[in-house]
């Protein structure tokens, strides 16, 4: 069972350039999470999807959009990367319904930096 | 907007002492809670979660403590080891909206 798995594990941008950051689960979650940490700090929530063709604003969206086709797949896409987007940046997915011992599943981290 | 936040950025403790990390939350209708622990260069990991309706609820070496009147929670980690040394958040989802929002978190160090 490889749970949440997020590629790349690195990746330099050049100011400008566009990429996707792939996200995969094989738990059949529909809650799927796109989540950046910079240094120090907390995790802040991009976008979420609650199921296939569903997604929505987290609390910093501006510069990326994402896209639910499948229940397994949530990319992540930047369009014109800026240093500010430097950061790492995990996917999370979890069961519907938060109750007791329901865990979010976190990927390994993409580490990102735009120069 | 609706927040949780740690009062402490950094905790040291020694090796077998009895750590505290608090955690202050703002929407009063958060229903349930979750603490999670986050290793170097790795994603987070669940702990230990409770829901509103308790005051408390305990794991191995592990408890949370909830106080709804004033919007706290601590988690309390029983004989530090070195192997708990990490970054530790609270984290709401937000009841119905599904946003599972963190805060700053705290870092634990132990020290042997």
């Amino acid at each position: 069972n490889a749970g949440v798995t997020q590629t790349p594990k690195f990746r330099i941008l050049k100011i400008g350039q566009s990429m996707t950051l792939q996200c995969a689960q094989d738990m059949n979650h529909n809650y799927m999470y796109w989540y950046r940490q910079d240094p120090g700090m907390g995790l802040k929530l991009i976008y979420y999807s609650v199921g296939a063709g569903i997604t929505d604003k987290g609390e910093v969206p501006n510069g990326y959009n994402v896209s639910r086709s499948t229940t397994e797949d949530f990319p992540l896409r930047l369009e014109l990367a800026a240093p500010s987007q430097t950061s790492v940046y995990f996917c999370a997915s979890t069961t519907p319904g938060w109750g007791l011992n329901t865990e979010a599943f976190f990927g390994q981290g993409t580490r990102l930096t735009v120069v | 907007g609706e927040s949780v936040g740690l009062h402490l950025p950094t905790l040291s403790v020694q090796e077998g002492d009895n750590s505290i990390i608090n955690c202050a939350y703002s929407n009063s209708a958060s229903d349930y809670f979750i603490w999670y622990k986050q290793e170097s260069g790795k994603g987070p990991q669940f702990i230990i979660d409770i829901r509103s309706n308790m005051d408390k609820r305990q794991g191995q070496r592990v408890t949370v403590l909830l106080n709804k009147t004033v919007k706290h929670l601590s988690l309390q980690i029983a004989a530090t080891q070195p192997g708990d040394s990490a970054v530790y958040f609270c984290a709401d989802p937000g009841g119905s909206n599904y946003k599972l929002t963190f805060g700053k978190g705290t870092l634990l160090t132990v020290n042997p």
